[in-house]
């Protein structure tokens, strides 16, 4: 099945930890984005790449990080700069730029929690 | 910067009816706008996608309006089932592709047997 996978679904940190949330898709999907979902806000785009190893800060990216090295992935690292981490992250992809069909194809999510 | 309004109040139906969801933003007008449906604890599921130029676009029970000169988008299910239970999102883009959408908070929508 064709689709984009995150893991874990539950993630718990300890404070002053850097922790990977993974995000893998076999869309063949130039685009990848990293989107944080707090309650009741809506989704907050935190990094974005149109292509292998480039990417982009979204409105949030400060105390998060991100690598694009192979097409199919777009691990996003939550630093200990990060001051209020717990949420809910949303990886997705779509195919790139100008090309016609453009929705956002998203994971399942990672809850990360900080304790 | 681009802003979203979506009724952040949750819509209470009764099954059988049709559902109005509502999608204001502010400033400029998008290239297009996209509606998604999330449930609880999941990832968005991407529904319907109406362009500047077309005013409205159909999917089986799903109907999307696009008023440029009010920026205003409509979202409706017509006959509700429980099932479509969930929060709805639209979500806008300036550029011709998918780039640096920007998301409503959502309206929560339940349809009452």
């Amino acid at each position: 099945d064709g689709g984009i996978t995150q893991s874990p679904k539950y993630l718990f940190r300890k404070e002053g930890q850097n922790v990977t949330l993974s995000c893998e898709q076999n869309l063949n999907h130039d685009a990848m984005y990293w989107y944080r979902q707090d309650p009741g806000q809506g989704l907050r785009l935190i990094y974005y790449s149109q292509i292998v190893n480039d990417f982009q800060k979204g409105d949030i990216a400060e105390g998060y990080s991100v690598s694009r090295e192979k097409k199919e992935s777009f691990p996003l690292t939550v630093t200990s700069a990060q001051k209020n981490p717990t949420a809910f992250y949303l990886c997705a992809s779509s195919r790139k730029q100008g090309a016609k069909d453009t929705e956002a194809f998203f994971g399942q999510g990672t809850r990360l929690t900080v304790v | 910067s681009q802003k979203i309004e979506q009724n952040s109040e949750a819509l209470n139906i009764q099954e059988g009816k049709t559902a109005t969801l509502t999608c204001n933003y502010t400033n400029y007008s998008p290239a297009y706008l996209q509606w998604y449906r999330q449930d609880p604890g999941r990832g968005p599921v991407f529904l319907l996608l109406i362009r500047e130029n077309e005013k409205e676009k159909r999917k089986e029970r799903l109907k999307v309006t696009f008023d440029t000169t009010l920026k205003q988008s409509l979202f409706h299910i017509t006959a509700s089932q429980p099932a479509d239970s969930a929060t709805y999102l639209c979500a806008l883009d300036m550029s011709g592709g998918y780039q640096k959408v920007t998301f409503g908070t959502g309206t929560k929508l339940q349809v009452i047997p």
